[in-house]
């Protein structure tokens, strides 16, 4: 892929704590998206990010979870008080500013969460 | 009911097989359709993104669309041990496929 970074790739934690994974789109990406893919599933949308804005957030759960996408620096999911269902592969992935995205998103390699 | 139905496989084939992996879907907003590679333990791979019904082909790949029946193909020629992976279709209802529909995957073996 044109390079989508996270961060980090592997994270455990235990019921209760927070869990933050970070996402660098593509250089010169102002569009961010996180989903969310359990064990034989596919991708289940979560959220769309713009810089400092967020889109659409019709796919995150109600409670706990929350993302970001500041002026500087990386998009941020955060999951508060882990509970053993946040056990997943979260992935990001990232298009240009225009207005056909299309064939110009890429996904990074994913953000593989175990709580124990 | 979910909205993305995929055939669920696993499928095995042998080196240089025709493949046809299949898509389902029930919401008639749906005008964008794509089909993602994924490796294992890794992220989605764009192979094929196409608007409304029709064909689309690209090398070993053809993509085909029926919106009347709310069916999609991607077929792969002369399948390769390289093309063993899991294969995801996704369809949005606008240009920004960033915010996709996707189906479970089909997982697929090319054997030598």
């Amino acid at each position: 892929n044109a390079g989508v970074m996270q961060n980090p790739r592997h994270l455990v934690r235990r019921r209760g704590q927070e869990a933050r994974l970070r996402c660098s789109p593509v250089k010169g990406h102002s569009h961010v998206y996180w989903y969310r893919q359990l064990p034989e599933e596919g991708l289940k949308f979560m959220v769309y990010l713009q810089k400092e804005n967020i889109i659409d957030e019709s796919g995150m759960p109600k409670e706990r979870f929350s993302a970001e996408f500041p002026k500087e620096g990386p998009s941020i999911l955060r999951i508060q008080q882990v509970v053993r269902g946040d056990s997943a592969a979260y992935f990001c992935a990232s298009s240009p500013p225009s207005g056909y995205s299309g064939n110009t998103i890429y996904f990074g390699e994913g953000s593989w969460l175990t709580v124990v | 009911q979910k909205e993305v139905e995929q055939d669920p496989g696993p499928l095995s084939v042998p080196e240089g097989a025709i493949v046809s992996l299949n898509c389902t879907y029930s919401n008639s907003a749906f005008q964008y359709f794509m089909w993602y590679r994924q490796y294992s333990r890794k992220g989605p791979e764009l192979l094929m993104y196409t608007y409304s019904s029709g064909n689309k082909e690209d090398g070993r790949f053809t993509a085909q669309v029926d919106k009347s029946s709310k069916y999609i193909s991607l077929f792969i020629r002369d399948s390769q041990p390289s093309d063993s992976a899991t294969y995801l279709c996704a369809m949005s209802a606008n240009t920004n496929a960033g915010k996709s529909t996707f189906g479970d995957g089909t997982t697929l073996t090319v054997k030598p």
